[in-house]
Order: structure tokens, then C-alpha cells, then sequence
């Protein structure tokens, strides 16, 4: 059972438009959320997170907004520049359930130059 | 933000054969491991939590016995994929934090791609 989903595979966006990535998830429990940037053969790297006592995380381009009714998560990056294009993790965790971080599938942006 | 390395980045081993992948912090101690796998086009799928010192924890359908997990020191982790098979192919991610930091804290890795030929 898929707790987080990020049912967009894959997304191509011109540069300088804005990029929305988008995520859900099931389980309530969750109670924060972050996104991941993962260029291939490297490691996920800490984008920008939000606490569920908030709806919305802003840092430089990259904003993230949370509607705990829908239990959906978006990222916005805008402008989108190339060098933006990777793939893109949502994960959730429970804070006072040791912080494991359960992952999305992913979504591969493309910034088109 | 911190650095995790793992080494090897790439292995390619027979099938039957046993691997070891290190996870090291370089600049931090991590009380705390994480041991993750990736299949193509898939998510990031938890296998185990290891704390310094003590046994790991791995999660639901994960065989102990197959993935062994060493944490002996603050600064580095081994898995062990013992009798490899080819299923057991994937690209394998550790990760590091404090045991009382935030999420943001768990450095990852670069990664380890494994095939069993």
C-alpha cells in the first residue's frame, strides 16, 4: 500500500514557466512533508519541507503548499531553469514516530531550454 | 549540507556472491542509518533503520538475513547483500542523521548501483 503518491511520472515545462509537482498521500498521521531533488547516480538532496500546522512554504523559487483536507502537497518552482530538471521526491513522516520518511515514486521534471 | 559517502558507486558480481557497501559521514556522527533501495522508475523503498551500536531494524519483507546491516561506529554503516541474486539488482541509497535531528538532517548518500549477473 502506497502511503504517498506522485502520480505524474514525469513533466516538461519551458523555461521560465512555472513547474508544479504534485503529491498525495493517505495515511493522516503524517504530520510533515518535504520535497527531495535527485539528479541519477546521486543522492537525494533536501529541497524544502512544510509542518501540517501550515499551508504554504515559500524559499526563493521553490514554494510548497499543503491542503491537509485533500491530503495533497504541490510544489511550485518558478521561474523553471534547466538546471532545475531532475526528478523530484515528495516524502511524508511522522514526527513523534522516529521521522522515517516515506517517499513518493517520484516525478522527473524537464525544463525545456 | 553534510556529506554521505558510499563506495562502491557501481558492482557487478555473479550470482551466489556476497557484497559489501559502506555508507560513511564524512563531516558529521550519525547516530542513526538508514538503508534505502530503488528499483527503475520506482520510489525510494525503506529497508532498514540502524542505530550505532545496536541491531538494525528492518522493515516489513526485508530479510535479515540476506541484507545484513553493520552501524559500528558514528561514522559508518555496511549492508552486506549476501548469495546475491539477480533480483536483487537495484540501485541501493544510505543515509545519515543525528539521532535527534530533524528530517532535513538525513544526508543521503550518492548510491550504489548493484547487478548479479
Amino acid at each position: 500500500d502506497q502511503q504517498v503518491k506522485q502520480n505524474s511520472p514525469s513533466l516538461s515545462v519551458q523555461e521560465g514557466r512555472i513547474s508544479i509537482l504534485n503529491c498525495d498521500y493517505t495515511n493522516s498521521m503524517f504530520d510533515y512533508f518535504l520535497w527531495y531533488k535527485k539528479y541519477p547516480a546521486e543522492g537525494p538532496t533536501f529541497l524544502i519541507s512544510i509542518s501540517s500546522i501550515k499551508d504554504k512554504n515559500e524559499d526563493g523559487r521553490f514554494t510548497v503548499f499543503l491542503n491537509k483536507s485533500a491530503k495533497h502537497l504541490s510544489l511550485h518552482i518558478v521561474p523553471s531553469q534547466p538546471g532545475d530538471s531532475a526528478v523530484y521526491f515528495c516524502a511524508a513522516s511522522r514526527r513523534n514516530a522516529g521521522n522515517m520518511l516515506t517517499f513518493g515514486g517520484g516525478t522527473r521534471l524537464m525544463v525545456k531550454p | 549540507g553534510a556529506v554521505v559517502s558510499q563506495h562502491p558507486s557501481r558492482v557487478i558480481c555473479k550470482s551466489g556472491t556476497s557484497v559489501k557497501i559502506e555508507c560513511r559521514s564524512l563531516d558529521f556522527q550519525a547516530t542513526t542509518m538508514f538503508w534505502y533501495r530503488q528499483f527503475p522508475k520506482q520510489s525510494l523503498m525503506l529497508m532498514a533503520t540502524s542505530n550505532e551500536g545496536s541491531k538494525a531494524t528492518y522493515e516489513q519483507g526485508v530479510e535479515k538475513d540476506k541484507f545484513l546491516i553493520n552501524h559500528a561506529s558514528l561514522t559508518l554503516s555496511t549492508l552486506t547483500v549476501t548469495s546475491a541474486h539477480p533480483e536483487d539488482s537495484s540501485f541501493y541509497i544510505c543515509s545519515a542523521r543525528t539521532n535527534t535531528g530533524p528530517e532535513e538532517t538525513q544526508y543521503f548518500g550518492p548510491g550504489t548501483r548493484l547487478l548479479v549477473l
